[in-house]
């Protein structure tokens, strides 16, 4: 069982290049969230879905664009990146039901330069 | 708007000792509250999930406490050892399982 898929793990960016992050689950969860890690900052919410064709935005969704046209894939698009989107991204589903936790994937390492 | 706050930001303590982690919240309005374990360069692993209802909720040596009237969790571990040393995050919902506020987390370090 996969769980949460993240490709690519690492890469680097120059300033204005656009590049999708992909996510996939196989656990069938309505609910994909992506989200950003920052040192001193925590993880802060981007966009999320509760299910295909629906989404929504978070905390810091300025410059990113997603789409949810399965259940499987939540994919996290960089229109066009800046340094200040250098970070550590990651994705994470769940089930609609109170008691089931989120699972998360191993995350997408980004620099950009 | 919800806060999340975890202190002590760090904590490096003996084996075998057992401890506590702490999580502020400043909405007391939760849907659920989960404690996550992160090693370094992985993702997260939910460790336990409390809900709205509930007092508390136990996985082996790990309980995890929840009062939502003062807008605290705590974290017990009991009888650490050196494969807890990890980061512990603290995430609430206010509404849904999809979207969570993270405290910025406890790094853990239990010397043998």
């Amino acid at each position: 069982n996969a769980g949460v898929t993240q490709t690519p793990k690492f890469q680097v960016l120059k300033t204005g290049q656009s590049m999708t992050l992909q996510c996939a689950q196989d656990m069938n969860h309505e609910y994909m969230s992506w989200y950003r890690q920052d040192p001193g900052m925590g993880l802060r919410l981007i966009h999320y879905s509760v299910g295909a064709g629906i989404t929504d935005q978070g905390e810091v969704p300025n410059g990113y664009n997603v789409s949810r046209s399965t259940t499987e894939d939540f994919p996290l698009r960089l229109l066009s990146a800046a340094p200040s989107q250098t970070s550590v991204y990651f994705c994470a589903s769940s089930s609609s039901q109170a008691d089931q936790p989120q699972h998360f994937g191993d995350g997408t390492r980004l620099s950009i330069l | 708007k919800q806060e999340v706050t975890q202190i002590p930001a760090a904590l490096s303590v003996p084996e075998g000792e057992n401890l506590v982690l702490n999580c502020s919240f400043t909405d007391s309005a939760i849907y659920n509250l989960q404690w996550f374990r992160q090693d370094p360069g992985k993702g997260l692993t939910s460790l336990l999930l409390i809900q709205s209802s509930q007092r508390e909720q136990t996985s082996g040596r790990l309980n995890a406490s929840l009062d939502k009237s003062s807008g605290r969790s705590t974290l017990y571990i009991a009888a650490s050892q050196p494969g807890d040393s990890a980061t512990y995050l603290c995430a609430v919902s206010t509404s849904g399982t999809y979207k969570y506020i993270f405290g910025t987390g406890t790094r853990l370090k239990v010397l043998a």
